[in-house]
């Protein structure tokens, strides 16, 4: 596609239940981020998908959040047992091979846990 | 660890006013540094992407400057818009860890 697209844009969620955030890609795009945005503050890394090499996990905050990507098509982000505290933008990029390239992001999926 | 530091974080000029944001890191081992910038309730908008072999890039009234060693890069703009009111975010890419690591960013407001 043109651009990355992520989908739901904005999710409320009761406490308690799961919810999947989805991320297309820019076609042809081997690396994938999700980050975390909370209300007023930065961007908190989540994980990163580099084409068929193990992702990087080390940002995902605990044990209920987890992500899985097929190749290098579309990524789902899985959080279980949602908390208020997982309300934030979430925000999905990806860039292609090699070092120098650039990212690019989606407008992020609002998740609100009430 | 990768830290990445913006200054100031937030800023409010006239109209017209030339300006610098700035950005600093503590790990000079790094690929490439990008900025964004954020509108309200928007995704990032990629502005310039510099590598680590490059000093500046440029693009319109933007101009980004980068020095490694020293850790800091700085974003120009000239002629300053109030359609540039936005929070700048910088990133680099480490040669350890790939995943881009972020700023808490600079809100700048330009006032008509």
């Amino acid at each position: 596609g043109a651009g990355v697209s992520q989908s739901p844009s904005n999710k409320v969620t009761e406490k308690g239940k799961d919810v999947e955030l989805r991320c297309d890609p820019i076609s042809g795009h081997t690396a994938l981020y999700w980050y975390r945005q909370r209300l007023g503050q930065g961007l908190e890394f989540l994980i990163y998908f580099q084409g068929n090499s193990a992702p990087d996990k080390s940002g995902l905050p605990s044990d209920r959040f987890s992500a899985e990507r097929t190749g290098e098509s579309v990524s789902t982000l899985t959080i279980q047992r949602t908390q208020q505290e997982d309300s934030a933008v979430y925000l999905c990029a990806s860039s292609s091979l090699g070092r120098d390239t650039e990212a690019f992001f989606g407008q992020g999926t609002r998740l609100t846990v009430v | 660890k990768q830290e990445v530091t913006q200054i100031p974080a937030a800023l409010s000029v006239p109209e017209g006013e030339n300006l610098v944001l700035n950005c600093s890191f503590t790990d000079s081992a790094i690929y490439n540094l990008q900025w964004f910038r954020q509108d309200p309730g928007k995704g990032l908008t990629s502005l310039l992407l510099i590598q680590s072999s490059q000093r500046e890039q440029t693009s319109g009234r933007l101009n980004a400057s980068l020095d490694k060693s020293s850790g800091r890069s700085t974003l120009y703009i000239a002629a300053s818009q109030p359609g540039d009111s936005a929070t700048y975010l910088c990133a680099v890419r480490g040669t350890g860890r790939r995943a881009l690591t972020f700023g808490s960013g600079t809100r700048l407001q330009v006032q008509p």
